[in-house]
């Protein structure tokens, strides 16, 4: 199994306050996501990371934030969380982008289970 | 933009029995294909992966899965279905266009009975 760690695990949080999660790879990928997954919706890349402080946005960024100082911490902040925020966020790394060549694909973390109430 | 279509929400079969999964993708050009399994409570593990070259594609845990250009499919198979099968299925495209991003389809949750 790829080295990624997320944290926290679970949390319930409050409507209106800031979240932060962490993910953590031991594997020195330059590729770093955050998706979210939804009921019906599969899972959405929310921002992504090709280096450090290189980062750029997914589909459904609107509302979140990332940074990335290490190459192996990724943070994804709410500022002010929202109940529509609340979801399974994933983390994944990737050694370089899809590349039929290389064939390096994505690998993903264990995943973060946020409510906001 | 490429996109994936599982049509199944849901799909439950016997222990022993054959499955098959099915995954429709849109993309203009050849894609790369993927599918996950996801465990309750757990992250996606890659099942198998197809970039280019033979269609038919084999994976962990016994699975196999083929691509049909003609038709934009990737459907997952397995001969003989174990209890321990039991999860959600997850199809994923990837394109050169979006080199940095898999795009899923919403899944097909599996339920096997003894």
């Amino acid at each position: 199994d790829a080295g990624i760690t997320q944290s926290p695990r679970h949390k319930v949080t409050e409507t209106g306050t800031p979240v932060t999660l962490r993910c953590h790879q031991t594997e020195n990928h330059r590729y770093m996501y955050w998706y979210r997954q939804d009921p019906g919706h599969g899972l959405r890349l929310i921002h992504y990371s090709y280096g450090v402080k290189d980062t750029d946005k997914g589909e459904v960024s609107d509302g979140y934030s990332v940074s990335r100082s290490k190459t192996e911490d990724f943070l994804l902040t709410l500022e002010s969380a929202t109940s529509s925020q609340t979801s399974v966020y994933f983390c994944a790394i990737s050694e370089s982008p899809l590349d039929g060549r290389t064939g390096n694909t994505i690998y993903f973390g264990e995943g973060s289970w946020l409510t906001v109430v | 933009a490429q996109s994936v279509t599982q049509p199944d929400i849901h799909i439950t079969v016997s222990e022993g029995a054959s499955l098959e999964l099915r995954c429709n993708y849109s993309y203009g050009a050849t894609p790369y294909l993927f599918w996950y399994v996801q465990s309750p409570g757990q992250g996606l593990q890659l099942l198998l992966k197809y970039f280019s070259g033979d269609t038919l594609v084999q994976g962990i845990k016994g699975f196999e899965a083929e691509f049909k250009r003609s038709q934009s499919s990737f459907n997952l198979r397995k001969p003989s279905v174990h209890w321990s099968d039991a999860a959600e299925y997850f199809c994923a495209v990837g394109a050169v266009s979006s080199a940095r991003q898999l795009t899923f389809g919403s899944g097909t949750q599996l339920t096997v009975l003894p």
